[in-house]
């Protein structure tokens, strides 16, 4: 079965400070991996995916992540983090075959000025 | 491209009584999904349709909850009677058979259903 760890539920930044988000994953399956952010009161968007391509993966807003597969492993990191940044982050597991999301429990991410 | 639409964006309904969300996927994807989240946690999948079949009801409180995709486009979520324990945030989202596309999901906004 499917499941995904988000390690951290609360992670506090300074502005312009390194931002480590960290996902662990389990799939008995070759995986597509995905993080999400999610505003207050706004619906979920798509950061950033991996689907078997580069291991190093770039999103939108300077965010990136890196699939390692020996870790079982999908951290996001971003290099400064902006005020901006400050929202709830969500990693999610599909396996081939099902299309099916599975969610991780959400990191809430807040950056001090 | 449109998003996917959905209302209303916000609902308050007495215990024990009825309501329903509406949702209209990204033109031509064939799947559609709802998905129920509660404050603090993640989505959890209550269904999912490919165009207008059932593929994955496992998580839907079927006794009170219902779903339809008449036509294979829009869909409607309807909670009869509701509970305190359904105030959460209902997601639509959907995505396409295109085989470099097929597994992102696109989210609309949410319905935020509030039960008292």
């Amino acid at each position: 079965a499917q499941s995904v760890t988000q390690l951290d539920s609360h992670v506090s930044v300074s502005e312009g400070t390194p931002v480590l988000l960290r996902c662990n994953y389990s799939s008995s399956y070759s995986p597509s991996l995905f993080w999400y952010v999610q505003h207050p009161n706004k619906g979920l968007q798509l950061l950033l995916k991996y689907t078997s391509a580069a291991t190093l993966v770039k999103g939108i807003n300077g965010f990136e992540a890196e699939f390692k597969k020996s870790e079982t492993s999908f951290h996001l990191t971003k290099p400064s983090a902006h005020m901006s940044d400050a929202a709830e982050y969500f990693c999610v597991v599909s396996t081939s075959g099902t299309y099916k999301y599975i969610f991780g429990t959400g990191t809430r991410l807040k950056v001090l000025a | 491209e449109a998003g996917v639409a959905q209302s209303p964006r916000y609902k308050i309904i007495e215990k024990r009584q009825s309501v329903a969300f509406w949702c209209n996927p990204i033109s031509g994807h064939a799947t559609l999904y709802w998905y129920q989240q509660i404050l603090g946690q993640g989505p959890k999948l209550l269904i999912q349709f490919q165009n207008n079949g059932v593929v994955d009801d496992s998580q839907l409180p079927k006794d009170r909850f219902s779903a339809e995709r008449l036509k294979g486009v829009d869909s409607t979520l309807k909670i009869q009677p509701a509970k305190l324990e359904d105030s959460a945030v209902y997601l639509c989202a959907s995505s396409s058979m295109d085989r470099w596309d097929f597994r992102e999901q696109y989210f609309g906004p949410g319905t935020r259903l509030t039960v008292t």
